[in-house]
């Protein structure tokens, strides 16, 4: 596609259950984010894959979140036991992976709540 | 660790005034900068970047220099437009080109006719 895709747009959950949210880079971009934005706030860094592998975990708050990339493509984000406190919009990027400029592009996000 | 402090927001402006949106750092090694841009509606757009020290992005007459002694990548423009009013985020990037984006917390911008 054109773009990074991000699907559902939205996801309406209960406390408590497990939800996978779906990030489709742009293509032959090796480099794949997500990123937490808060109402209010500025985005904030979750995990970074090079290729499959995850290069950077650093920013899952704790072991309910967990991210795949298994082909080097798409991207799960996968949140168990979901908390009140987890609603908030999930964001992907993708990045050539190269050397150079490197610039990340983003999709529209995925507006998680959680009732 | 690294860290984006914007400017406390929202900004509202009438249509030609000048633009000034502060955007200051805390950070090591030699990051890089940009300026990134949500419309109503839209996801995150990049409207410019520095990469070095005294660096000037540009970019629909936008502007912001990295300034390294003033810890500093304030955004400016001459003259706003109705069409500017958007969400913008001022982000550092580690050393390194595949490294995380740090973003300060944004500031609404909303331009009167």
């Amino acid at each position: 596609g054109a773009g990074v895709s991000q699907t559902p747009s939205n996801k309406v959950t209960e406390k408590g259950k497990y939800v996978e949210l779906r990030c489709d880079p742009i293509s032959g971009h090796t480099a794949l984010y997500w990123y937490r934005q808060s109402l209010g706030q500025g985005p904030e860094f979750l995990i970074y894959f090079q290729g499959t592998g995850a290069a950077d975990d650093s920013g899952l708050p704790n072991d309910r979140f967990f991210a795949v990339r298994p082909e080097g493509s798409v991207s799960t984000l996968k949140i168990q036991r979901t908390e009140r406190g987890d609603s908030a919009v999930y964001l992907c990027a993708s990045s050539p992976g190269t050397s150079g400029e490197n610039i990340q592009y983003f999709g529209a996000g995925t507006r998680l709540s959680v009732l | 660790g690294n860290s984006v402090t914007q400017m406390e927001g929202p900004v509202t402006l009438s249509e030609e005034a000048f633009l000034t949106i502060n955007c200051t750092y805390t950070a090591t090694g030699y990051p890089s900068f940009f300026w990134y841009v949500q419309y109503p509606g839209e996801g995150l757009q990049l409207l410019l970047k520095a990469t070095k020290a005294d660096d000037k992005g540009s970019n629909k007459g936008f502007e912001a220099t990295y300034r390294k002694e003033t810890t500093s990548f304030h955004l400016e423009k001459g003259s706003v437009q109705v069409s500017d009013s958007a969400v913008y985020f001022c982000a550092l990037r580690d050393t390194g080109a595949n490294s995380k984006l740090t973003f300060g917390k944004g500031i609404t911008l909303s331009v009167r006719p």
